[in-house]
């Protein structure tokens, strides 16, 4: 149990809907990082966050859009859902600002969009 | 960061040492080396890192040549649990700039009874 917890584990919504990913980092992480792992893609990172701001971007397309709460907890939103969305969401955490690379991940979610 | 090449697959035998290559030839002086594996669909899981000298915690080993071109990460006693995708990455440890992990294709370990 790497202590970073993400709901709901399983999404299932059609196309051009939008759904909210949650995640919460291990107690005391202040960077929550999310990534998305496709079939065709492998793992990618999608988008970062440090106490609360947004601290680097990586492939996250327009429609998605994360953000992080005082209570350091985060969200992804994904809206006008494709079939291409389908993937597995992860979300990290780390205790260091620029990362020694040391990232504890959650469960995932699997999102299928049909 | 770096690029890295690792073999698409392996086989190793249970409870024997099982030893996953990684080549990272345009590796930088203040790039890192980093570990991770996952289990079918989980989460990653951090394994170790190191920049120059080797390293060992309870999970693993690794060895990291002189000339920090290539590395080696060790499992000294692999049971079926350690099958999973290990990945190589090599990235910088400073701030700045993109911070997520870039992960290739990794290596498919299989532990066989």
């Amino acid at each position: 149990d790497s202590g970073v917890t993400q709901t709901p584990k399983h999404l299932i919504t059609a196309t051009g809907q939008r759904v909210t990913l949650r995640c919460s980092p291990r107690s005391g992480d202040l960077s929550v990082y999310w990534y998305q792992q496709s079939l065709d893609q492998g793992l990618q990172f999608l988008i970062q966050y440090y106490n609360g701001e947004e601290r680097a971007k990586g492939n996250i397309l327009e429609r998605f859009s994360a953000q992080q709460f005082p209570d350091l907890h985060s969200e992804l939103n994904l809206s006008s859902l494709e079939l291409g969305d389908s993937a597995l969401y992860f979300c990290a955490s780390s205790a260091r600002l620029a990362g020694e690379g040391e990232q504890y991940f959650g469960p995932g979610t699997r999102l299928t969009v049909t | 960061d770096a690029k890295t090449t690792q073999p698409p697959s392996m086989d190793c035998a249970e409870g024997r040492a099982a030893n996953l290559p990684c080549n990272h030839s345009t590796i930088s002086g203040n790039e890192y080396v980093y570990w991770y594996r996952q289990i079918h669909s989980q989460g990653p899981q951090y394994i170790i890192h190191g920049l120059k000298n080797n390293e060992t915690n309870e999970m693993a080993s690794l060895i990291i040549t002189e000339d920090r071109k290539s590395s080696t990460l060790i499992l000294p006693h692999a049971t079926l649990r350690d099958t999973a995708v290990y990945y190589c990455i090599v990235r910088l440890n400073s701030g700045g700039g993109a911070d997520g992990l870039t992960f290739g294709k990794g290596t498919h370990l299989i532990i066989q009874p």
